[in-house]
């Protein structure tokens, strides 16, 4: 059974720093492409990120490029979100996905929650 | 960037109705678009890809149309466990993006 679990979620200050990481079980994790996508609370969805199967291809919204940065570890089975310079309009659950055809998302963990508050 | 346009964004419906969802794509996208479904507190759940194609284990009263800049959800008899909000995605090119979705309630 396919699993992906989120954790690292919290209340952090506005200007601080987090890390997401998604424990992923249940597949040959190396050999899918894998994406965050974040929901701020009673809002739409919005795609964070996507890194491909051996990190080569990273991509990234204009709304957290330079200060997010996507990473996997084949050998754990995890994907992670290093978040920095964090803000207010961050504020969100955020999903890992995995990517099973072109950017289609066929499996989603439960979310973790960021809350960016002073 | 590629904008996604649902319409309605809010849709009262019975149970046994025919349901319509429309996505409008602010550029050609062929058929790289997908739908989900999200209940309150849940995880997306991807209900059809490549504008038409069912997921597996996803119930046949789901379909999928469309090409281009249009495509439609149609939910051909409305169960009590559809009620939920449904958004479309498009796979094109990056940044991917989704619809604002379209919340579906008991009428």
């Amino acid at each position: 059974e396919v699993q992906l679990v989120e954790s690292g979620g919290g209340l952090v200050k506005p200007g601080g720093s987090l890390r997401l990481s998604c424990a992923a079980s249940g597949f040959t994790f190396s050999s899918y492409s894998m994406n965050w996508v974040r929901q701020a609370p009673g809002k739409g969805l919005e795609w964070v990120s996507s890194i491909s199967s051996s990190s080569s291809y990273i991509y990234y919204a204009d709304s957290v490029k330079g200060r997010f940065t996507i990473s996997r570890d084949n050998a754990k089975n995890s994907l992670y979100l290093q978040m920095n310079s964090l803000r207010a309009e961050d504020t969100a659950v955020y999903y890992c996905a995995r990517d099973f055809d072109m950017a289609t998302f066929d499996y989603w963990g439960q979310g973790t929650l960021v809350t960016v508050s002073s | 960037d590629i904008q996604l346009t649902q319409s309605p964004s809010f849709l009262s419906a019975s149970v046994g109705d025919r349901v319509t969802i429309t996505c409008r794509a602010s550029q050609g996208i062929s058929s790289y678009l997908a739908w989900y479904q999200q209940k309150p507190g849940k995880a997306p759940k991807l209900l059809i890809y490549a504008a038409s194609t069912l997921q597996s284990g996803v119930p046949s009263r789901f379909s999928g149309s469309g090409s281009g800049t249009e495509f439609t959800l149609t939910i051909s008899s409305l169960q009590p466990e559809d009620f939920a909000t449904y958004y479309c995605q498009q796979l094109n090119s990056y940044p991917l993006t989704f619809g604002q979705g379209t919340k579906v309630e008991i009428k």
